[in-house]
């Protein structure tokens, strides 16, 4: 059963570069690595989505090295508007039925 | 989302009662999910749907009982409600695999 471990929270100013880890060490060979934002009150919302090495689009980049047990989540320039909590998700395939494993999640708070 | 819907939004009840959340979705997606969320403790599945023919359990099933309607209809049912199972519960959509999802607005729920 996979699971994963995120740091519980971060702080970080804006204009910075925040970059969160999540490790995975049992993922599966066919699972690919999603991370989502959540604000308070509201459904998480999806971010990027990646299966190795590096992915990036309008709003973040993801980092993942070639064991594919870690996966980073790079958000250039933050601002206050990205303060939220911030959720790798994994897909676990190993057993008998499939699971979907969240991390418990990263608090990311951005300050003036 | 509003492509996600979650009715009711907030639910108040006692112990031992019936209650059932409801969730549509107009993405036309074949896969459905419904979560809870606790503080601390990230997303944890309770119950899946690859098409209305498919149930799956989740993390956490016990106590809980699902029906797939039909392709945008995904219920979710308390048999007997008790205090633990106050929470705040999310339904997702997906159109394949199990990353990007789509969630809905959520349900707040406390048992009494």
């Amino acid at each position: 059963l996979a699971k994963t471990t995120q740091p519980i929270s971060m702080d970080s100013y804006e204009g910075q570069e925040v970059n969160i880890t999540c490790s995975h060490n049992n993922i599966a060979t066919n699972d690919y690595i999603t991370w989502y934002q959540q604000f308070p009150s509201q459904g998480p919302r999806f971010i990027i989505q990646g299966y190795k090495t590096k992915v990036t689009n309008e709003v973040a980049s993801l980092f993942i090295p070639a064991d594919r047990k870690s996966s980073t989540l790079s958000l250039p320039r933050v601002s206050l508007s990205d303060t939220a909590v911030y959720y790798c998700l994994v897909g676990d395939s190993m057993d008998s039925n499939y699971q979907l494993i969240w991390g418990a999640g990263t608090k990311l708070i951005i300050k003036p | 989302d509003a492509d996600v819907t979650q009715t009711p939004r907030n639910r108040i009840t006692k112990t031992g009662k019936r209650i059932m959340l409801e969730c549509s979705q107009t993405k036309g997606h074949d896969r459905m999910y419904w979560y809870r969320q606790d503080p601390g403790l990230g997303l944890r599945l309770i119950y899946y749907s690859f098409d209305v023919k498919d149930i799956n359990k989740g993390e956490i099933s016990d106590g809980y009982s699902v029906s797939r309607q039909a392709q945008a209809k995904f219920s979710l049912s308390l048999e007997s409600a008790i205090p633990n199972q106050t929470a705040l519960y999310f339904c997702a959509t997906s159109d394949g695999g199990v990353d990007t999802q789509y969630f809905g607005p959520g349900t707040r729920l406390t048992v009494l």
